[in-house]
């Protein structure tokens, strides 16, 4: 069965480095987003990707987040320079064009240090 | 946008019991989808229904469009089940804007 991949499982990283999440959507999708979890908190949308734009973007993401789709697989999201409050779990999701039904990945945990 | 509120917070049950969460929104939707997230943090993804009802195993989904609420069931439940369990709706009528998530039922279902 066709799922999301998510790398790396787990990332630790100083504040003010640079990371990259990477994800694998499914390969018929046309609609991608991200989504972040503080531990304890709920989930929480950060922007969609559609047709190689930013679709929509919440408020959380702000000029220190970018996406991009940089080949036919990888959609990634990177943040410039990590803060300590930009520990969390993020979700990359997938969907087919005309429906809503999202395919989640596994989550990448980031921790800041 | 849509609020999405689901209840109970926590809930602890013995196992073999019928299990009833509760998910409402503000908005309508085209459909509502209730998630699974373990312990390890991993999300999956359970049922996206547009309306009446869905079966899958031990797991009973419903809804109700015009009431703007669903209800997951679980029957005869087992310490397995234990996790949290998520609705998230379409943030608003379209889909740019991803999903909403409520704040999640913790469920532990004692042997």
């Amino acid at each position: 069965e066709p799922e999301v991949t998510q790398t790396p499982s787990h990332q630790v990283t100083q504040m003010g480095q640079e990371v990259i999440l990477r994800c694998v959507p499914i390969s018929n999708h046309l609609y991608f987003y991200w989504y972040r979890q503080i531990l304890g908190q709920k989930v929480e949308f950060l922007v969609s990707f559609y047709n190689n734009e930013i679709s929509e973007k919440s408020e959380i993401f702000d000029d220190q987040f970018s996406v991009e789709r940089p080949d036919g697989s990888n959609f990634t999201l990177k943040i410039r320079s990590t803060k300590l409050e930009d520990s969390a779990m993020y979700f990359c999701a997938s969907q087919i064009e005309g429906t809503t039904e999202a395919f989640f990945g596994q989550g990448t945990r980031l921790t800041v240090v | 946008k849509n609020e999405v509120e689901q209840s109970p917070q926590n809930l602890t049950a013995q196992e073999g019991e019928f299990i009833t969460i509760n998910c409402s929104y503000s908005v309508g939707i085209s459909a509502l989808h209730w998630l699974q997230q373990h312990p390890g943090g991993g999300i999956v993804s359970l049922f996206m229904l547009s309306s009446g009802k869905k079966k899958h195993g031990r797991l009973i989904a419903t809804i109700n469009i015009q009431e703007k609420h669903s209800s997951l069931h679980i029957t005869a439940s087992h310490p397995r089940d234990s996790a949290v369990y998520i609705c998230a709706a379409p943030s608003s009528g379209g889909g740019a804007d991803g999903l909403t998530f409520g704040k999640g039922t913790h469920l532990i279902i004692q042997p």
